[in-house]
């Protein structure tokens, strides 16, 4: 158990519908990750937060957003959804979000859009 | 581009050693190697991770090469529940390959 935990773990929606994800990072972490991985992608970095504030962006479609909140969970909301958005979610988190810490991940949610 | 270049699939007898390798040759000075496992259906699971020196925890080994431009990911004793995709990235100034996991390696442990 890493101690970063997401839910849903799974979640089936519609094309079009929005949805969104919820992860609560390990006690005392302030930075978060997401992560999309699909089978045909790999693990995709999406973005990261420390303490409330973007700290990175990778490769996030305009049509995923997410925050992350003053008590620190983070939720990443998916709007639009298309049958490619079906993929695992990670959330991850680590200490201060320095390239020297380590990075704990969840167990994901599972997306599938119909 | 900072990004890593791992073998797509490696073999390993059970309790023989891992020597599984990495490839990152534009790594910038001030990038960490980190590596990650992933087992089927989980999250990925931190292993080990280095800025310059070798480093060894209770899991493995990082050596890193001394222009830091490869390293090598050594599991001593290779056993069942250590096949999984290896994943070496790196970490560091924010830009389009910073964390990006790649295709990784997967790890079959022979028994």
């Amino acid at each position: 158990d890493s101690g970063v935990t997401q839910t849903p773990k799974h979640l089936i929606t519609a094309t079009g519908q929005r949805v969104t994800l919820r992860c609560s990072p390990r006690s005392g972490d302030l930075s978060v990750y997401w992560y999309q991985q699909s089978l045909d992608q790999g693990l995709q970095f999406l973005i990261q937060y420390y303490n409330g504030e973007e700290r990175a962006k990778g490769n996030i479609l305009e049509r995923f957003s997410a925050q992350q909140f003053p008590d620190l969970h983070s939720e990443l909301n998916l709007s639009s959804l298309e049958l490619g958005d079906s993929a695992l979610y990670f959330c991850a988190s680590s200490a201060t979000g320095g390239s020297g810490n380590t990075i704990y991940f969840g167990e994901g949610s599972w997306l599938t859009v119909v | 581009d900072a990004k890593t270049t791992q073998p797509n699939s490696m073999e390993s007898n059970e309790e023989e050693p891992v020597h599984l390798p990495c490839n990152h040759s534009t790594i910038s000075g001030t990038d960490y190697i980190h590596w990650y496992r992933q087992l089927p259906s989980q999250g990925p699971e931190y292993v080990i991770h280095g800025l310059t020196s070798n480093v060894n925890n209770r899991m493995a080994s990082l050596a890193i090469a001394e222009d830091r431009k490869s390293s090598t990911l050594i599991l001593h004793r290779a056993t069942l529940r250590d096949a999984a995709v290896y994943y070496c990235i790196l970490y560091g100034i924010a830009g389009a390959n910073n964390l990006f996991f790649g295709t990784g390696t997967r790890l079959t442990v022979i028994p």
